[in-house]
Order: C-alpha cells, then sequence, then structure tokens
C-alpha cells in the first residue's frame, strides 16, 4: 500500500528554525507537495519537490532525498503565524490524485 | 486568484437524509476532489473528476456519490447520511500539481 508518515505535533519558539519530516512509501513516486493549513481554514499549497535536493521559498524551505524515501520541511525565523498544521502529500501512479499524510501540528511559543 | 467555493459552511442533517454538498471552481481546472478531514486522520480522498462527467473513486467512496454535469461545478452526495458521516468535507481544484480548496463544509449527521 500506499503512506505517509509524519510526527503528529512540534513545538518550536518564535524565531527558531523547525524541520518537519515526511517518509512515503509509494509505488512509483512523482513528487513531494507541502501543505499549510490554518485551524479553521482551508489546506494551501506551500511547495512541491519532484527532483533531490532544496527547494527554498523565503522563509520555507523544502527538501527531498528520493533514494531514502524522505522529504522535510524547513520552516526559518518562526513567527506565532506559522502555528498551523503542515501535511505532505504525494500523487499516486503518476495522477493528479494526491495521498496525503496525517498532518503535523506546529505550535510556536512566545 | 483562484476560487473555490462550497455551498455551506456548517450543515446538521438527520439519519437517512439525502445530502447535497456543492462545490464550484472558477478558474476552468479539469480535476476537481472531494475530501473529508477528520482529527488525527489527515485528508482522505472521496472521489475526484478529471473531466465533466469522469469521475474515479477515492480511498474511501462507500456511501458516496458525485456528480459532474459542469466543468466548474463537482457536487458530493450522501445518498443517506449515517452518523458516521460527520465531518468536514473539503473540495478542491487543480491544474495539475497545485491543489486549490474551498472553504470546507463541516456535516454533523445527528
Amino acid at each position: 500500500g500506499q503512506s505517509l508518515e509524519q510526527p503528529s505535533e512540534v513545538t518550536a519558539v518564535e524565531g527558531a528554525i523547525v524541520q518537519i519530516n515526511c517518509t512515503y512509501q509509494t509505488s512509483g513516486f512523482y513528487g513531494l507537495s507541502w501543505y499549510q493549513q490554518h485551524d479553521g481554514g482551508a489546506p494551501t499549497f506551500l511547495s512541491y519537490n519532484a527532483l533531490d535536493g532544496l527547494e527554498e521559498t523565503g522563509r520555507f524551505s523544502s527538501f527531498l532525498s528520493r533514494s531514502d524515501s524522505y522529504g522535510y520541511l524547513l520552516l526559518q525565523e518562526l513567527q506565532m503565524k506559522d502555528s498551523a498544521s503542515y501535511f505532505c502529500a504525494v500523487p499516486t501512479s503518476g495522477t493528479y490524485k494526491y495521498i496525503f499524510g496525517t498532518g503535523t501540528r506546529l505550535k510556536v511559543l512566545a | 486568484d483562484v476560487k473555490v467555493t462550497q455551498s455551506s459552511r456548517y450543515l446538521v442533517k438527520r439519519t437517512g437524509e439525502k445530502v447535497f454538498l456543492e462545490c464550484v471552481q472558477d478558474m476552468d481546472h479539469e480535476n476537481m476532489f472531494w475530501y473529508r478531514q477528520d482529527p488525527g486522520l489527515g485528508l482522505r480522498l472521496i472521489y475526484f473528476s478529471y473531466d465533466v462527467k469522469m469521475k474515479e473513486k477515492g480511498d474511501i467512496p462507500e456511501g458516496y456519490s458525485v456528480s459532474r454535469e459542469k466543468k466548474e461545478r463537482f457536487s458530493l452526495i450522501l445518498e443517506s447520511a449515517s452518523t458516521n458521516q460527520t465531518s468536514m468535507y473539503l473540495c478542491a481544484s487543480s491544474p495539475g500539481r497545485e491543489q486549490f480548496f474551498g472553504p470546507g463544509t463541516r456535516l454533523t449527521v445527528l
């Protein structure tokens, strides 16, 4: 079967750096996406990695290692507004049908 | 800006009722999705559609059906609502890699 594993919760202080990991098991690999969801809000797309390495977008970066079936989302200079749930997701069988992880709840403390 | 709208933010129905959840997108996307989101389980795909009148089952289609008569509209139907269908329902549309989510409908079945 196909599955994604992420920690259920991560806590960090304002201004710090935090890494949210995602390991996946898929039949075939077509890319890893990350979404952010604030309480009561809709998930919003953050990033997509198809190739190994680090992709940077402002304070957020996403990393992929296809050989390790592993990726992570790196959040720098944490702000209170970064408190949210973060989901990794992978497409299945080269389609646009995605499987989502169960999500990591990030708490940023003052 | 892509806009995905859902017919209701909150809905309360009784067991056995037929329930319609409507989703409309304004960006001419081919792909549309219905997910349910439950605490600790992340987003689980119910059905998706890659074209008008085309649909595919997701991971948890039992008890649900869908309709896509027009490109911009994707409806989720609960033929006979049950209490275990109490959940947050999220609709999304996508041109490919990135999914755009609606605000969600919190459905309670009594």
